[in-house]
């Protein structure tokens, strides 16, 4: 069964930082380009991040270029993110997506994750 | 500036169909896109990916009741026999090089 499982997520102050995780199963993981998409409370969907199949790409949304980090652990099935320098606008729902066709990098999400909330606040 | 626009809201009655618009910026006509459904307090589920000559793919389990259209630069979204859990938002997609990933703004979706 193809799934992506998302963990990490929780309560922190502005400023720190988190890392999230996104755990993939029933596919060949290191084959296929994945990215992070967040969600604002009542808001709609964001894209955030995207690393390459081997992890020799990386780009990020303005809104999140020099504070967060996405890489991945192929040997692992494994995705995260890195969050540096949290602010109050960061508060979402983060998911984690694969694109539709393996070596592709970009495209159409075809699986998702449940999703991680992050909530930054004092 | 590539830039996807939904209605934000549509409504059908329980039976009937109901047609979603996602309208590509000028420019841009040529783009494919996915068309996600999210159902309320849960996440995205990926429904089809639909080319600019109408051409679609839906995902794994997703009914005949789902169906993809394009003209010009709008792609569309048809749900016929609608049933209660159709209920939810429906964002569709798009991507490209430079571009990365775009969203659109979403449309809830209301079965009356």
């Amino acid at each position: 069964q193809v799934q992506l499982v998302e963990s990490g997520g929780g309560v922190v102050q502005p400023g720190r930082s988190l890392r999230l995780s996104c755990a993939a199963s029933g596919f060949t993981f290191s084959t296929y380009g994945m990215h992070w998409v967040r969600q604002a409370p009542g808001k709609g969907l964001e894209w955030v991040a995207v690393i390459w199949y081997d992890g020799s790409n990386k780009y990020y949304a303005d809104s999140v270029k020099g504070r967060f980090t996405i890489s991945r652990d192929n040997s692992k099935n494994t995705l995260y993110l890195q969050m540096n320098s949290l602010r109050a606008e960061d508060t979402a729902v983060y998911y984690c997506a694969r694109v539709e066709h393996y070596y592709d990098n970009i495209g159409a999400f075809d699986i998702w994750g449940q999703g991680t909330m992050v909530t930054v606040s004092s | 500036q590539l830039v996807l626009t939904q209605s934000p809201s549509a409504s059908a009655s329980l039976g009937a169909s109901v047609k979603l618009t996602c309208t590509l910026s000028s420019g841009h006509s040529g783009y494919a896109i996915a068309w996600h459904q999210q159902p309320p307090e849960k996440g995205p589920r990926y429904l089809m990916k639909l080319k600019s000559d109408g051409s679609h793919s839906k995902g794994d389990g997703i009914p005949d009741r789902f169906s993809g259209s394009s003209s010009g630069a709008e792609r569309y979204l048809t749900i016929s026999s609608l049933q209660s859990e159709d209920e939810a938002d429906y964002y569709c997609q798009t991507w490209g090089t430079g571009i990365h990933v775009v969203f659109g703004g979403g449309t809830k979706l209301t079965v009356l």
